[in-house]
């Protein structure tokens, strides 16, 4: 079964650390993948794709890695802010068509 | 600004009653989705449609209706079939038909629907 895991379901930092999510997935033949942020009672806004070729994509303060063999994806945040409190989604392109395979999000939370 | 309207943003319920969530888009995508997100659970395909007059079920179908009469409008029904039908609906839109290497998806803000 094609399953995307995000681990912790939730983190808590203070303002200016950088810091990592983790999202893996279980079946490495993926199409791309993808990073998106949500806000308490908002839709998702997309934040960095990934094609099965790449291996990272950056944007700003955001750095997501890819490595298919080992079924893992990163979303590295550098110099947090408060601002960046949200849920951070990862979803798995597999087979075409949009069809997306949604984790279960972290929720961060930035301290001032 | 092109986007994605969904409405309701709030809409209660009573149970055996049919209720239809709006999903209207200005960004002339020919893909859009609707997405059920419940507490603790990531985000769920409930139908989508890749061309006008054509949808397809996604891994939750059952309970649910839409329609895709024009490019624009994809509504979604909750039928009095769905046993559990509170949750959050997101509807999105991509700019192609889900080639591989497909663009971003774009979300709308969301309806929250509760039965009562």
């Amino acid at each position: 079964k094609q399953e995307v895991t995000q681990i912790p379901a939730a983190l808590s930092v203070p303002e200016g650390e950088n810091l990592v999510l983790n999202c893996s997935f279980t079946d490495s033949a993926i199409y791309n993948l993808q990073w998106f942020r949500q806000d308490p009672g908002k839709g998702l806004t997309s934040l960095l794709l990934i094609q099965s070729s790449q291996r990272e994509q950056t944007s700003g303060r955001l750095n997501a890695s890819l490595d298919k063999s080992s079924g893992r994806s990163t979303l590295y945040i550098a110099a947090s802010q408060p601002g960046d409190s949200a849920t951070y989604l990862c979803a798995v392109n597999w087979g075409g068509g949009n069809k997306l395979t949604f984790g279960t999000g972290t929720q961060l939370k930035v301290e001032l | 600004d092109g986007g994605i309207t969904q409405s309701p943003k709030y809409l209660f319920r009573k149970e055996g009653q049919n209720v239809t969530l709006s999903c209207e888009q200005n960004l002339n995508h020919d893909a859009m989705y609707w997405y059920r997100q419940d507490p603790g659970q990531g985000l769920r395909l409930i139908y989508y449609s890749q061309i006008v007059n054509d949808f397809q079920k996604g891994d939750i179908a059952e309970g649910y209706s839409v329609s895709r009469e024009k490019k624009e409008s994809f509504p979604l029904t909750v039928t009095s079939a769905q046993k559990n039908p509170t949750a959050f609906y997101l509807c999105a839109s991509s700019g192609d038909r889900g080639i591989r290497g497909a663009n971003v998806l774009t979300f709308g803000a969301g309806s929250r629907l509760t039965v009562l």
